[in-house]
């Protein structure tokens, strides 16, 4: 079985300025890893996901994410943030057939 | 190009009162098929998934059931609603099981 946690249920950060949302998961085995991103009153879209290979992941909208297995983290990052990223970010976790998401985060752009 | 249709998009509905929620997909075959609820502080949970027609797993015991008659078709259903059946109900489809594509989603409220 596996599970999600994002240890932050909000995240305030001023305009320009960088943002790490943090996601730690647990499974018995190998995982693909995910954030999607819910902006507000639309569904969720895919922002990243690692599958296999290198770490780093690039996603859309200039946002990244470091798989650490060791440390069993996929903390999602942006240098400088803007007004339009103010949504609700979800990590999620697929070692079987079932994918899990966690509890998300959302992200407050402060002017 | 794949779709996939949710409805309705809103319901109100009293306790006690039946539910059915559809979902069908256009454009692929043999999809994954998914069914999550998003509930404000609760981020999305995974209530139903399914590999094949006919083949569901449960994934919170409840008073709600799924079913797949057919190939892409998900429905999701409850025989009596609850006050806690209230929510933001998202259909998802995934082909290899890995990336997810939400639906718009429907919002379920229970009085």
């Amino acid at each position: 079985a596996q599970s999600v946690t994002q240890l932050d249920s909000q995240v305030p950060v001023f305009e320009e300025a960088p943002v790490e949302l943090r996601c730690n998961y647990s499974s018995s085995v190998s995982v693909y890893l995910f954030w999607y991103v819910q902006y507000p009153n639309q569904g969720l879209q895919l922002l990243l996901k690692y599958l296999s290979g290198s770490t780093l992941v690039k996603g859309i909208n200039g946002f990244e994410a470091e798989f650490n297995k060791s440390q069993t983290s996929f903390h999602l990052r942006k240098p400088s943030v803007h007004i339009s990223d103010t949504a609700e970010y979800f990590c999620a976790v697929k070692g079987d057939d079932k994918i899990i998401f966690g509890k998300g985060t959302r992200l407050h752009i402060l002017p | 190009s794949q779709t996939i249709h949710q409805w309705p998009a809103t319901l109100v509905q009293p306790v006690g009162s039946p539910l059915s929620l559809e979902c069908t997909v256009e454009g692929t075959s043999n999809p994954n098929l998914y069914w999550y609820r998003q509930a404000a502080g609760r981020g999305l949970q995974l209530l139903f998934y399914s590999v094949g027609i006919g083949q569901i797993s449960s994934e919170v015991p409840q008073n709600l059931s799924a079913s797949r008659p057919q190939d892409r078709q998900f429905i999701l259903s409850s025989k009596k609603l609850l006050l806690s059946d209230s929510g933001f109900y998202l259909c998802a489809w995934s082909v290899g099981g890995v990336v997810l594509t939400f639906g718009a989603g429907s919002r379920l409220t229970v009085l």
